[in-house]
């Protein structure tokens, strides 16, 4: 069975600049995650979706962030403009459960490094 | 207060030794508890989830106490494939359920 595919694996840009990374969840899984992970900390989520409807977006910073899961099935994260403090890991999980249970299944990760 | 504290190490034991970890959690209305596991520069990997009652997957043992609100996680019989980052996860439902991730606990497991 295929995992959680996320792109690009790796991004640079210079701050100001856009910056979009797509998640393709496990087959089946309703509820899709954003997490963003920074150096030495836990996961912290951004959004999470119950098919295309983000049910708890509380802690994305939506001045500069979005998402959208269209068709309730691949997702995009886009930060516009990024700035250096953005830099991290961009997780997307999928769960076959609804509602956020913590049973997750993790993608290999988005690394942004905004220079 | 963080909501998942965890200590965050690093644990250096030597292999074939067992080694414990603890997890807190500040909100008594958590619901679900988890491991994961976390290789360096990897994505974190589901471990075990966590019964009230406890339970075990082979060397590892899992429990909770919920009158002093945290997790446990032992690992008998250290190996050096289970050198790694341990993170709690705590799920609660505030209006909706959320998972919190602790910030991990590093283990090096030595020859």
């Amino acid at each position: 069975e295929a995992g959680v595919v996320q792109s690009p694996r790796y991004k640079i840009i210079e701050k100001k600049q856009p910056v979009a990374f797509w998640c393709n969840p496990i087959s089946g899984h309703n509820t899709l995650y954003w997490y963003r992970q920074n150096l030495g900390q836990g996961p912290e989520l951004l959004i999470r979706y119950e098919n295309e409807e983000a049910v708890d977006d509380s802690q994305l910073p939506k001045d500069r962030f979005s998402a959208e899961r269209l068709k309730g099935v691949d997702s995009t994260l886009k930060i516009q403009p990024a700035e250096l403090g953005d830099s991290a890991v961009y997780l997307c999980a999928s769960s076959p459960r609804q509602g956020d249970t913590g049973e997750l299944f993790f993608g290999e990760g988005s690394r942004l490094t905004v220079l | 207060r963080k909501e998942v504290e965890q200590d965050p190490g690093p644990f250096n034991v030597p292999e074939g030794a067992t080694v414990a970890f603890n997890c807190t959690y500040s909100n008594s209305a958590s619901q679900s508890f988890f491991w994961y596991r976390q290789d360096c520069r990897k994505e974190p990997k589901l471990l075990m989830s966590v019964y009230s009652s406890g339970n075990e997957d082979g060397r590892f043992t899992a429990q909770l106490n919920r009158a002093s609100q945290y997790i446990s996680l032992l690992i008998r019989d250290s190996k050096l494939s289970d050198s790694a980052t341990y993170l709690c996860a705590v799920s609660l439902n505030t209006g909706g359920f959320k998972t919190i991730f602790g910030a991990g606990t590093r283990l090096f497991v030595k020859a």
